[in-house]
């Protein structure tokens, strides 16, 4: 069955940098896109970020953009989130999700998030 | 960006009622339209794509409808389990959320 465990979350102070990772099971991993997503605490969810299965095509959330780098190691079955110059309004939970084969679309599994929070 | 607003935020329904979600677009998404439900201390999980798709293990009791800019999402028969938040999600044009309507028990 296919297991997506999401690591590296923490408390980091504001400007601050953290790096998310995401191992994948029960799948050919390279074949998927993959997306990180993320939930303020009680709130909704936000798309952040995806990557194609051979990293050709890498797209970023406005909120992210230029501060956040998603990159994958296939040969790992690992899915990365950097995460630079750190905000509160970063504070999330962060999921990774399995996404579409042929293009981005929907997600099928889903982690079980790891916490990120931006706090002096 | 497209908009997705979800009606009501709060729905109140009693076990073995029928529960109608709504979830519109600020402009239209085809059929490019998921759904998820979402249980206290846990991710998300797909119930719906394609407006009308369930995927494998999503129950009959699950429907979803529309195109455009207008969908729903259709429990037939309330279970005890199917109380908690469900979101909407476009995928047409980049991807956008609904902020989600809480199912609780009347």
């Amino acid at each position: 069955q296919v297991q997506l465990v999401e690591s590296g979350g923490g408390l980091v102070k504001p400007g601050g940098s953290l790096r998310l990772s995401c191992v994948a099971s029960g799948f050919t991993f390279s074949d998927y896109y993959m997306t990180w997503i993320r939930q303020a605490p009680g709130k909704g969810l936000e798309w952040v970020s995806y990557i194609r299965g051979d990293s050709s095509s890498i797209y970023y959330a406005d909120s992210v953009k230029g501060r956040f780098t998603v990159s994958r190691d296939n040969a790992k079955n690992s899915l990365y989130l950097q995460m630079n110059y750190l905000r509160a309004e970063d504070t999330a939970f962060y999921y990774c999700a399995r996404d579409g084969r042929l293009n981005s679309s929907w997600y099928t599994d889903w982690g079980q998030g790891t916490l990120v929070t931006v706090s002096s | 960006e497209i908009v997705m607003t979800q009606s009501p935020a709060t729905l109140s329904v009693s076990p073995g009622e029928r529960a109608t979600l709504s979830c519109r677009a600020s402009q239209s998404v085809d059929k490019s339209l998921a759904w998820y439900q979402q249980k206290p201390g846990q991710s998300p999980r797909l119930l719906i794509y394609g407006a009308s798709t369930r995927v494998s293990g999503t129950p009959a009791r699950f429907s979803g409808s529309g195109s455009g800019t207008e969908f729903t999402l259709t429990i037939s028969s309330l279970q005890s389990e199917d109380f908690a938040i469900y979101y909407c999600q476009q995928y047409n044009h980049w991807y956008t959320f609904g902020q989600g309507t809480k199912l609780e028990i009347k």
